[in-house]
């Protein structure tokens, strides 16, 4: 089966410096992977979509990449901020008529000021 | 932006009745809407997805004569969670989707909980 592993740990780091998340994924590399923020007792809220054919990905200080030879995407929050503060999850999705991702457990994150 | 809106957020039922969750599209149509279970600190699981006027499809180990599923129009589906036990206390998330879209907007999520 397809599987999206994300690190169980929370993410501590001081306010300003670089977040880095990974997810690491199983077999055939997918053809999208998605980077979603989730605050406790919310729904997730989507962050960024990049492709198999894409290494990187920016949208304000946002990063994600995607290394199919290391079967991973990693997540980059620069000057993070106490505000980033959340749970950030990785889903994969296929290409074709099988758009429904596949999630990963996420990652918690918390910038301390 | 799309946005999804999801009612109750939070119902608290004994064990044995039946809790009915909302989840509408507020300014787009849904053709297809998808509902999710979450456990804590686990990822979101899939149990099914209903377009809209058809029945849903469950995914495997989800009992369909538990969770009623019923997309009736294209901004509103229904969960109903029939006979509650507490081993159904989760946080069900639905989303949703437009036609020609391919990005799921999530609602808020509503917190079951069955004592």
């Amino acid at each position: 089966s397809q599987k999206i592993e994300q690190n169980s740990e929370a993410l501590n780091i001081q306010e300003g410096k670089t977040a880095t998340l990974t997810c690491n994924y199983t077999n055939y590399s997918p053809a999208y992977l998605q980077w979603y923020r989730q605050d406790p007792g919310r729904g997730p809220v989507f962050l960024l979509l990049i492709r198999e054919n894409e290494k990187e990905k920016r949208k304000e200080r946002l990063k994600v990449t995607f290394d199919t030879t290391l079967k991973q995407s990693l997540f980059h929050i620069t000057a993070s901020q106490p505000a980033d503060s959340a749970t950030y999850l990785c889903a994969r999705r296929a290409s074709g008529g099988s758009y429904i991702p596949t999630f990963g457990r996420g990652t918690s994150l918390i910038v301390h000021p | 932006g799309a946005v999804v809106s999801q009612h109750p957020s939070r119902v608290i039922c004994k064990s044995g009745t039946s809790v009915k969750i909302e989840c509408r599209s507020l300014d787009f149509q849904a053709t297809t809407m998808f509902w999710y279970r979450q456990f804590p600190k686990q990822s979101l699981m899939l149990m099914a997805t209903s377009n809209e006027g058809s029945k849903a499809t469950y995914e495997q180990g989800v009992e369909k004569d538990k969770f009623l599923i019923n997309h009736a129009s294209l901004t509103l589906s229904t969960l109903t969670v029939t006979s509650a036990h507490p081993e159904d206390s989760s946080f069900y998330i639905c989303s949703a989707r437009e036609m020609t879209v391919y990005e799921q907007y999530f609602g808020p999520g509503t917190r079951l909980t069955v004592t």
